[in-house]
């Protein structure tokens, strides 16, 4: 398996733009989590789905992100608009059963996103 | 809401001492997962820690969940260049599945 894939791995804006990531989960996986990692904030979870159902999406900083999950094999995590203090590396993981047993999450590479 | 915290922040050692990080929970854990990250990496899984008073080997380094599942240690025996990195506790509350992630301790070995 390929592993988690997230794309762009890099994204430069400028604010105001409109930006969307990627996320392939692996396949069979049921779980699907979105974190942002800053070194002030360190890493957040910003929303979490099951079977491609959102389920908690309480870290979601503002109205200005959103994310879906169309499908077991895709979800995007958008903001509109950008701003400089969403300037961060965006990690989507996959996870096949976190309520029990050894429900380790597998991290995607990143994407790392500058807004300027 | 469910806190974890971890201490250090940041850990300098010289190459063979000994390296620990602890996590401890405002609430009791159902769970507590660790993971390390390398530079310019992403976190990936060590173990998973489940039972009361649980301890778990992987080579040098050795795992402990606390007697009332509130709080973690990662112990690392004689440190090497390899092991640098940012080493992560993420806990799962009793009857949730949201895991909150520590803000990790980063681990310097000088050779």
């Amino acid at each position: 398996d390929a592993g988690v894939i997230q794309s762009p791995r890099h994204e430069v804006t400028e604010m105001g733009q409109e930006v969307t990531l990627r996320c392939k989960p692996i396949s069979g996986h049921d779980y699907l989590f979105w974190y942002r990692q800053t070194m002030m904030r360190g890493l957040e979870l910003l929303i979490y789905f099951n079977n491609n159902v959102p389920i908690d999406d309480s870290g979601m900083p503002e109205d200005r992100f959103s994310a879906k999950m169309p499908n077991a094999s895709f979800s995007t995590l958008k903001i509109q608009p950008s701003e400089p203090r969403d300037s961060a590396v965006y990690f989507c993981a996959s996870s096949s059963l976190p309520g029990q047993g050894a429900a380790e999450q597998f991290f995607g590479p990143g994407t790392r996103l500058t807004v300027l | 809401g469910q806190q974890v915290m971890q201490i250090p922040q940041y850990q300098h050692v010289q190459e063979g001492e000994d390296f620990t990080t602890y996590c401890n929970s405002s609430t009791t854990l159902s769970n507590i997962q660790w993971y390390k990250q390398r530079p310019g990496g992403h976190p990936v899984f060590l173990i998973q820690l489940v039972k009361s008073g649980e301890v778990k080997k992987q080579k040098r380094l050795t795992f402990q969940f606390g007697e009332a599942k509130k709080n973690s240690s990662l112990h690392i025996t004689a440190t090497q260049t390899t092991d640098v990195g940012t080493y992560f506790c993420a806990g799962r509350d009793t009857g949730g599945f949201k895991t909150i992630f520590g803000a990790g301790t980063r681990l310097f070995v000088k050779a």
